[in-house]
């Protein structure tokens, strides 16, 4: 069975400093993971995600996540953050299985940049 | 991407009422879902719509309940039949898109629903 956790319900950092927010999975076979931002009011918009290939994965808007199969692990890290960052971010995993195109969430982080 | 359009965009009803919500995206595609992110909560799949097909339903969701229609390859809708105050939520659907980015999910911009 497919789980995900995000450890922490809230992450504060100061604008410009590195910001991380943090996901572990759980997932039979190979792992597709994804990375969503939910500004208020609005969808979940994509930012990236891991399917095979480099371990870094960059996406939109300076983000990128780092795979690391040993520990379970996909964080989203930004090397400075803006005060535009701030937002609901939810880390999802699929397997790789045919017809497995479920997604499972964790239950989002909120992330909040002070300026 | 595709441009996913959700039509309401929020609605508040009355106890034991229906709400049909609808999902136009502007191209075809196979595979559509619709899931549910309750107040405070992550999204949970509520069922798996392919045209041509009946809509598969995870567990804890039931067609009675939540009855999916997907008529063609650009458009689905999602039905909350007799709705409770637990049925208030924001509903969005998504699509998968297996282009340049492969098996990537795409979301509407959700309908946030409040059941009195």
């Amino acid at each position: 069975a497919q789980s995900v956790a995000q450890p922490e319900d809230q992450v504060n950092v100061a604008e410009g400093n590195p910001l991380t927010v943090k996901c572990t999975y759980s997932v039979s076979g190979n792992p597709y993971l994804f990375w969503y931002v939910q500004y208020p009011n609005r969808g979940l918009q994509f930012l990236l995600k891991y399917i095979t290939g480099d371990n870094l994965v960059k996406g939109s808007y300076g983000f990128e996540a780092e795979f690391n199969k040993s520990q379970t692990s996909f964080h989203l890290k930004k090397p400075s953050a803006l005060v535009s960052d701030s937002a609901l971010y939810f880390c999802a995993v699929r397997a790789d299985q045919t017809g497995a195109n479920n997604l499972f969430f964790g239950t989002g982080t909120r992330l909040t940049v002070i300026p | 991407s595709a441009v996913i359009s959700q039509k309401p965009s929020r609605d508040i009803c009355q106890r034991g009422t229906s709400l049909t919500i609808q999902c136009q995206v502007d191209s075809q595609v196979t595979m559509m879902f619709w899931y549910r992110q309750q107040p405070g909560q992550s999204l949970t799949l509520i069922a798996t719509a392919n045209q041509g097909s009946e809509a598969t339903y995870e567990s804890g969701f039931v067609i009675d309940k939540f009855p999916i229609s997907r008529p063609n390859l650009t458009f689905s809708t999602l039905t909350v039949s007799n709705m409770s105050p637990e049925d208030s939520s924001i509903y969005l659907c998504s699509l998968e898109d297996t282009g340049t980015l492969g098996e990537t999910q795409y979301f509407g911009p959700g309908t946030r629903l409040l059941v009195l």
